[in-house]
This record gives C-alpha cells, structure tokens and sequence, in this order.
C-alpha cells in the first residue's frame, strides 16, 4: 500500500541532544512537508521541500535541519538549538503542485 | 498577514445530530480550501475540498460551504457518530499559495451519547 512512513512513532530525548526523525513516502511525490503540532496551535510549517535536493524554510525553522538526498525521504533533525522541542511532528507529502497533502502518522518527541 | 482560523476550539454535539464546524480567512486571495481530520495520536487525514469557483460541495455525510463575502467557510457533518470524534481543521491556499496550505487551529468535535 502506499503512504507515508513516520519513525519512530515515540521518542526521548535529553536536553543537548540531536534528534532526526524518518519520513518515507512511496506515493511518488515530489514535495514534502514537516509541521509542528502543539496543543491549540494548529499546525506550524517547519521545513518543505519541492524537489530533490532543494528544500525551504517555514515559518518556524529555526532550530530545525532538513535533507532531501531521495525523492522518498525527508528527515528532520531537531538540534539542541531548538529551545521547546516537545511536540508532535507531521510529516506530509504531495504530488507538485496538487495542494492536496497526505500525512503520517506522526512522531511525538519528548525532552526530558 | 493571510491566516485561517476556526471559530471554536471545542464543539460538543449529541450522536445523531447534525455538527457544523466553522472556519474564517483573512486573505481575499485565496481559491482553495481544504478540511481534515485528525483522530487522537494519527495524522489528518483528508475529508473534502472545494475551490473559490463553488458555494457547496457535498460528500458522504459531509457537506462543505464556502461564503466568499463573508471569506467564511464551514464544515457539516449529517448523523454525527462517535467515529466522528476528533479534531477538525480548515486549511487554505492563502496568498498565492507560494507555501502551501494555511492551516487553522482546529476544532475538537466531541460526541455525546
């Protein structure tokens, strides 16, 4: 079945510490998007990317690094620099163009 | 600046009524709105769109309207069931849509027996 893969589903995390997340897709898409979900926040737009090799920042990238080296794969690394990094992380892919987004499953990051 | 927000963050309804979830959008620009679900713990999934050029569009149980003098939009959902529970967002393609959808602050649907 197609879809996007989201790992790991739950992480721990120590302060100081370096993070990435995975996200897959195989629905052959060519843009790729990782939100930032907090309580009552909606979703906030971290980093996307429209093409292999390219990607941009959102509105709260900071903190945050992406690579986009395979059209399938888009991973976030959350940095120590990023002060409040607790949150639930959205990944979500779309073909170009189509601003019809397909998400995973997520991944809730916890610092302890 | 564009944005698109929900009128409430939490709407509770008795199972078998009618819901509807409201949504507004600051940017006359924009020409295409979507809505999603959320369940606890999944990612939103897609329920239906409808671009600028339409008022109305229906789907299973589910009919959006679209009111572009009033840049509001809302979300009903026939017979609500306790499978309907979750939080619903609006999101829009504001501004030209250079980055994408503008996503509210959803609403939490909750169904009472």
């Amino acid at each position: 079945d197609g879809g996007i893969t989201q790992s790991p589903k739950y992480l721990f995390r120590k302060e100081g510490q370096n993070v990435t997340l995975s996200c897959e897709q195989n629905l052959n898409h060519d843009a790729m998007y990782w939100y930032r979900q907090d309580p009552g926040q909606g979703l906030r737009l971290i980093y996307y990317s429209q093409i292999v090799n390219d990607f941009q920042k959102g509105d709260i990238a900071e903190g945050y690094s992406v690579s986009r080296e395979k059209k399938e794969s888009f991973p976030l690394t959350v940095t120590s620099a990023q002060k409040n990094p607790t949150a639930f992380y959205l990944c979500a892919s779309e073909p170009s163009g189509a601003n019809v987004l397909t998400f995973g499953a997520g991944s809730r990051l916890t610092v302890l | 600046g564009e944005s698109v927000g929900l009128h409430l963050p939490t709407l509770s309804v008795q199972e078998g009524d009618n819901s509807i979830i409201n949504c507004a959008y600051s940017n006359s620009a924009s020409d295409y709105f979507i809505w999603y679900k959320q369940e606890s713990g999944k990612g939103p999934q897609f329920i239906i769109d409808i671009r600028s050029n339409m008022d109305k569009r229906q789907g299973q149980r589910v009919t959006v309207l679209l009111n572009k003098t009033v840049k509001h939009l809302s979300l009903q959902i026939a017979a609500t069931q306790p499978g309907d529970s979750a939080v619903y967002f609006c999101a829009g393609l504001l501004g030209g849509g250079a980055d994408g959808l503008t996503f509210g602050k959803g609403t939490h649907l909750i169904i009472q027996p």
